[in-house]
């Protein structure tokens, strides 16, 4: 059975650091291309950051230079770490793969940036 | 690129609806391997449709992908009351900086 488990959001400053970690089981990370997307309250869908295959990654220029995008093959995981974080960032950040099996979504982690 | 979806569509019970999803880039191909989400209120969206026309195991078989006039699309067959949502798309731009782009979504109302 296929699981992916977001975790590490949580209530942060304007300016602070936050660690968001994918697990997933019944399917492997470095095997897809793995995206994080987040959506604002009442907001649709919005792309934020890609790490496909063969390592190469990509971001939205809303968070370009802030975060980052990596993967532990060891654990089948996929994190972003996500610094200098503004008031805009406050969303529900989700994990979703795409690849030959299709796409796989987590609950999503929910990040707040308040002061 | 920007990417477009109707902002809202409404179906009668039993009855069918195509959703559409178009690129300001040109027409969208196989090429961009269009997927299709649900999104349920309150909870995390759901992958109905990958590559175009290809189904998740959950994909209730009412629902089918295809290119349709330059767009993908989403067709919703014999509509049913739990299929009301938002319903976004995704398109890749492989090569491209952002290589992923979503739709706005479209709300569909089955009354």
């Amino acid at each position: 059975e296929v699981q992916v488990v977001e975790s590490g959001g949580g209530l942060v400053q304007p300016g602070g650091s936050l660690r968001l970690s994918c697990v997933a089981s019944g399917f492997t990370v470095s095997s897809n291309h793995m995206n994080w997307v987040r959506q604002a309250p009442g907001k649709g869908l919005e792309w934020v950051s890609l790490i496909y295959t063969d390592g190469r990654t990509y971001y939205a220029d809303s968070v370009k230079g802030r975060f980052t995008i990596s993967r532990d093959n060891s654990k089948n995981t996929l994190n972003l770490q996500m610094n200098g974080l503004r008031l805009d960032d406050t969303a529900l950040y989700y994990c979703a793969s795409q690849g030959l099996q299709g796409g796989y979504w987590g609950q999503g982690t929910l990040v707040t940036v308040s002061s | 690129a920007v990417v477009t979806q109707e902002p809202s569509l409404t179906v009668s019970p039993g009855g069918t609806v195509t959703l559409t999803c178009g690129s300001s880039t040109g027409a969208v191909t196989s090429g961009h391997y269009p997927y299709w989400f649900q999104q349920k209120p309150g909870q995390a969206p759901r992958t109905l449709i990958y590559d175009t026309t290809n189904k998740q195991s959950w994909t209730p078989a009412r629902f089918s992908g295809s290119l349709l006039g330059g767009k993908a699309a989403l067709t919703l067959s014999g509509a049913q009351p739990e299929d009301e949502g938002e319903y976004f798309c995704l398109l890749s731009y492989d090569g491209g900086d952002p290589p992923r782009v979503f739709g706005g979504g479209t709300k569909l109302t089955v009354l």
